[in-house]
């Protein structure tokens, strides 16, 4: 089945450091792949999507770009805020071979993130 | 409401008791889909409803789990006899487009089973 696996956290890192999330995947159709972010208190929020090999998603400063022959999404940032303080979700979206998908997700396990001024 | 809706926020019970958990989704959208997050976990999938109808209830861990959704906006999901091990916070999200495959989450119900 499909399945969503992040590195291990939790991160901490100063501001203005440079951020990776690695995140590879394994899944039986053509995914779409999310990051989604849980920052304190609050719901799930799509940080950033893509739908296809080799796009790009990024949003806030965020960006990840989709590689089939790596069956990777690494979310990258090149210079974190005590803001950006939250729990980073990598997910995806299996449309399966006939090309549609209702939204199922599968989210790998979070990496907590904290940053220290 | 502007989001998704999830009520109550916090549902303390004790093991065997019988528990309801609500959600009401974004206005308009037809598709609403129900996880669990356990601690230090990402949400596990439970059941997906398209309108009134659950059209992919395969992530339900067992028949003490049910979920309804009568007129295609608020969903129900129930569970009878809890044990400690449902403890976990139930997530909903809703959708619009199935085309875009963005959820739009709700701050969930943490529910814990004594």
């Amino acid at each position: 089945g499909d399945s969503v696996t992040q590195m291990e956290g939790p991160v901490t890192l100063s501001e203005e450091a440079f951020l990776t999330i690695n995140c590879t995947y394994t899944a039986t159709g053509y995914p779409s792949l999310f990051w989604y972010v849980q920052y304190p208190g609050e719901g799930l929020q799509l940080l950033l999507k893509a739908t296809k090999a080799d796009d790009k998603g990024s949003n806030k400063g965020f960006e990840a770009t989709y590689r089939k022959e790596t069956t990777s999404f690494h979310l990258e940032k090149g210079s974190v805020q005590v803001s950006d303080s939250a729990v980073y979700f990598c997910a995806l979206s299996d449309s399966g071979a006939g090309g549609t998908s209702y939204g199922k997700l599968t989210f790998g396990q979070g990496t907590i993130l904290t940053v220290h001024p | 409401g502007a989001g998704v809706s999830q009520t109550p926020s916090n549902k303390v019970t004790e093991k065997g008791k019988y528990v309801e958990l609500r959600c009401d989704p974004i206005s308009g959208h037809t598709a609403l889909y129900w996880y669990r997050q356990s601690l230090g976990q990402g949400p596990e999938f439970l059941i997906y409803f398209q309108g009134t109808g659950a059209a992919d209830d395969s992530g339900l861990p067992n028949d003490r789990f049910f979920a309804v959704r009568p007129e295609g906006s608020v969903s129900t999901l129930k569970i009878q006899r809890t044990e400690r091990g449902d403890s976990a916070v139930y997530l909903c999200a809703s959708r619009s487009d199935r085309a875009t495959g963005e959820l739009f989450f709700g701050e969930g119900s943490r529910l814990t089973v004594l």
